[in-house]
């Protein structure tokens, strides 16, 4: 069975600070990989793909271990509309939709002033 | 562009009701999927659609009914609600890119079946 792990904290943060929290998967022929941010009570948007040479947007930046099956993700400078719950996704499936699709259940951000 | 709407935001069922909950995209997208969200578990996939007449299980399709009749619209069924389906539902709508699916979540339907 496919598999996504996350540490489902909270993160209690202070803003400005750093922070960063991983991803493991169990499928080594994961194929894409996702990052995802969900507020209290939306639903989820994309907040970046994850490339196998890792990505940056702004603040954010993505990075992909395919020997160690682990995803991270780190927020610089963090704000407090950071907090938020982070989803990891995995797609198992080259090529694959939805049915090759597996999240974690999500790490809770919390930013304090 | 509305994205994905989703109809209604909240509902509330008795043992034993059936109802349709309503999905909607508007970015031509092929890739069509339901999830559900229970508290302390990921995202489920319940039925997804790869396009217009084509439509398949996931991973947790017992009780529920879809149909693709057209690229924009996904319905789904409850053929008779029962209290484990309260849940919040989620509808997704996809594309690729360079190979992989970002998914567009609509805002969600919060059910509750008493």
């Amino acid at each position: 069975r496919k598999e996504v792990e996350q540490d489902p904290g909270p993160f209690n943060v202070p803003e400005g600070a750093t922070v960063a929290f991983n991803c493991t998967y169990s499928n080594s022929a994961s194929q894409s990989f996702f990052w995802y941010r969900q507020d209290c009570r939306k639903e989820p948007k994309l907040l970046m793909s994850v490339y196998s040479s890792g990505n940056e947007d702004g603040r954010f930046t993505a990075q992909l271990n395919r020997a160690s099956q682990y995803i991270s993700l780190l927020i610089r400078d963090s704000k407090l509309s950071d907090s938020a719950t982070y989803l990891c996704v995995v797609n198992g499936v080259t090529g694959g939709g939805a049915d090759g699709l597996t999240f974690g259940k999500g790490t809770h951000l919390i930013i304090q002033p | 562009n509305a994205g994905v709407t989703q109809t209604p935001k909240f509902q509330v069922l008795k043992t034993g009701q059936s109802m349709t909950l309503q999905c909607a995209q508007d970015m031509n997208h092929e890739y069509m999927s339901w999830y559900r969200q229970d508290p302390g578990m990921g995202l489920r996939l319940i039925h997804y659609s790869v396009g217009a007449g084509i439509t398949d299980q996931g991973e947790v399709p017992n009780g529920y009914n879809v149909s693709r009749s057209t690229t924009e619209d996904f319905p789904l069924r409850l053929l008779s609600a029962a209290p484990s389906q309260t849940s919040v539902y989620f509808c997704a709508s996809s594309y690729s890119v360079r190979g992989s699916y970002e998914q567009y979540f609509g805002p969600g339907t919060r059910l509750t079946v008493t």
